[in-house]
């Protein structure tokens, strides 16, 4: 699976958007990129994944570059309780197929009053 | 409303004593994962099985041991505690074929060896 590089940290203000970039460069073309979050050492939670199109649901958007490597995880308007660490994982899938998930250090995101 | 469940949520216990971690799911997933994570650290794939009587090793290196007996029980099994085992042990669930969700976790244990 291709590597991630996303930034150790950031600050958003509450109600603001939150922006989180990842670089995944060298990313193939059937490669999802996935978005996962932990709350205070809670269990990871899945929050959205695409492979080329722009995807939205109802926690956040993820847009996707046209050439695929990089993408920005946005949380529209940010809460206390988005105050996170923020995983961007690339990966294969090929249906019936067996995968891992590998979690990098992701990106604490911590939202202010 | 959780669907994998992790027991005990907190477990102190003393150095040599030998102890189980469960997981149990109730979604009918095939595949089941057990990672570690130390505070403020990133998280380890130290288990995982595609189906009952599958286990493999997982990325990191553990003296633990697991078993899948049934599809929704994984439970890691550490048979002599040393206080190197302290950390937080996350069991995940996943189906086959299915690219969206990708993983559900549980709450977590948190281990403590003294």
């Amino acid at each position: 699976d291709a590597k991630t590089t996303q930034p150790t940290s950031m600050d958003c203000a509450e109600g603001r958007a939150a922006n989180l970039p990842c670089n995944h460069s060298t990313i193939s073309g059937n490669e999802y990129v996935y978005w996962y979050r932990q709350i205070h050492s809670q269990g990871p939670q899945y929050i959205i994944h695409g492979l080329k199109n722009n995807e939205t649901n109802e926690m956040a958007s993820l847009i996707i570059t046209e050439d695929r490597k990089s993408s920005t995880l946005i949380l529209p308007h940010a809460t206390l309780r988005d105050t996170a660490v923020y995983y961007c994982i690339v990966r294969a899938f090929s249906g019936g197929s067996n995968y891992k998930l590998t979690f990098g250090k992701g990106t604490l995101l911590t939202v202010n009053p | 409303e959780a669907d994998i469940y992790q027991t005990p949520r907190y477990l102190v216990i003393g150095t040599g004593k030998k102890i189980t971690l469960e997981c149990s799911q109730t979604m009918g997933h095939d595949k089941m994962y057990w990672y570690q994570q130390d505070p403020g650290m990133e998280l380890h794939l130290i288990h995982y099985s595609y189906g009952v009587n599958s286990t493999e090793k997982g990325d990191l290196s553990s003296e633990s041991t697991v078993s899948r007996i049934r599809t929704e029980h994984f439970p890691l099994t550490l048979e002599s505690a040393r206080p190197s085992h302290t950390s937080q042990y996350l069991c995940a669930s996943s189906e086959t074929d299915r690219a969206n969700y990708g993983y559900t976790f549980g709450s977590g244990t948190r281990l403590t060896v003294v």
